[in-house]
Order: structure tokens, then sequence, then C-alpha cells
């Protein structure tokens, strides 16, 4: 079975600094991984995806991800947060060719910018 | 744009009353899902639906039952409410497509959420 780290709960940080989110993943078979965003008081919606190719995706609002195979991680990075990225960061996994379709997602990350 | 809509968004329970959490989806997706978002837990799966008369059981499905009669809906029931059950509850749902059968783009409703005294 699959499983997905976030390995920081809380992460707070000045406006206009650099941001990374980690995020390790442990599964058998190959996976598809995404970076889902949690406004306050709202569903979650995808921020960026990685299926196959460049291991380096870039997603909404300025965020991008890194695949690492070897170190079975995709950690989330932007250069310059604002106040408005404030908002808590899902990592998810899903194996690829299971006709299930599930989808399994880490404990959270929760962004606080500060001015 | 509806896109996922979950009702009721509030209800308070009792212990051991029961009660049904609706979804419905206008864009003809075939998978759909329910999660429960606990605080430090992320959201877990409770049981999801890969079509219309189809479910299967996710990682928490004790205490739950779930329908997929229509296409655009899934139930998700309670038949006898606890205080573990208190929780924020998200219906989301999926396109298919791609070589896993689904791209992993969940589209989600706003949540619901229940609180069990």
């Amino acid at each position: 079975a699959q499983s997905v780290t976030q390995l920081d709960s809380q992460v707070p940080v000045f406006e206009e600094a650099p941001v990374e989110l980690r995020c390790n993943y442990s599964s058998s078979v190959s996976v598809y991984l995404f970076w889902y965003v949690q406004y306050p008081n709202q569903g979650l919606q995808l921020l960026l995806k990685y299926l196959s190719g460049s291991t380096l995706v870039k997603g909404i609002n300025g965020f991008e991800a890194e695949f690492n195979k070897s170190q079975t991680s995709f950690h989330l990075r932007k250069p310059s947060v604002h106040i408005s990225d404030t908002a808590e960061y899902f990592c998810a996994v899903i194996r690829i060719y299971n006709q299930g379709g599930k989808l399994i997602f880490g404990q959270g990350t929760e962004l606080s910018v500060k001015p | 744009n509806a896109g996922v809509t979950q009702t009721p968004k509030f209800r308070v329970l009792k212990t051991g009353q029961s009660m049904t959490l609706l979804c419905a989806q206008d864009m003809n997706h075939e998978y759909m899902y329910w999660y429960r978002q606990d605080p430090g837990m992320g959201l877990r799966l409770i049981h999801y639906s890969v079509g219309e008369g189809t479910t299967a059981k996710g990682e928490v499905p004790d205490g739950y039952n779930v329908s997929r009669l229509k296409k655009q809906n899934f139930l998700l029931g309670l038949e006898s409410a606890a205080p573990s059950q208190t929780s924020v509850y998200f219906c989301a749902s999926s396109p298919t497509e791609g070589l896993a059968g689904v791209t992993g783009e969940l589209f989600f409703g706003e949540g619901s959420r229940l609180t069990v005294l």
C-alpha cells in the first residue's frame, strides 16, 4: 500500500520569503503525485500534478514541485510567498494502472504567511 | 457552474441518530469519493465509487454506508452516529482517463461539518 508523509505540520514564513513544503511517499509501484491547496472554509483544489516527463512541474499561483524518484520525494516550492498563500497544503498519491482510483492524502501542512 | 454540491453544510446530531449526506455532481464524472477531514490527520477516504451502482471501502469505512443509485449522486449514511464521527466531510468526483484510469484530479465540494454530541 502507498502512504504519504508531510514532514511539517506548520510552516510560518514572512511575506516575500521563499518556502518549501516537504512531502515523501512510499509505494511498491509507480505513482502519480499531486499537491492540493485548501483555503479557509473551502474544499480542496488542485495546485499541480506529476504524471510523467519532466521532474519539475509548475502549478498555479507560482508554485512548483520536483519529483525525486530516488528519494521518493515531491517537495513543493515557491520563491516568494504572498499573504494570500496562507492555506493548508496536501500532498497526495495515486497508483498508476490501478482502476480503483484511490487518491491517498498526507496529513497536511499549514502555511502561514506573515506581513 | 455548480460542480460538486454537498447538502447539508452543517448538522448537529445526538449519539445514536442517523443521517444521510448527499453529494451531487453535474460534470458526468464516473468516480466519486467521500473523505473525512480531522485536524492533523489530513483527508481519509471513507468509501468511493467507480461508477453507477458500484461502491467500495476506503481507509476508514466502519460506521458508514454509501449508495450510488444514480451516476450524479453519491450518498453517505450514518446509521447510528457516534462522537468519533464528528468531522468535516468532503465529497469529490473525478473523470476517468489516462493509464491509471483516473487523472487524480479530484473536484471537491465545500464540505459538510457534522457534530455528534
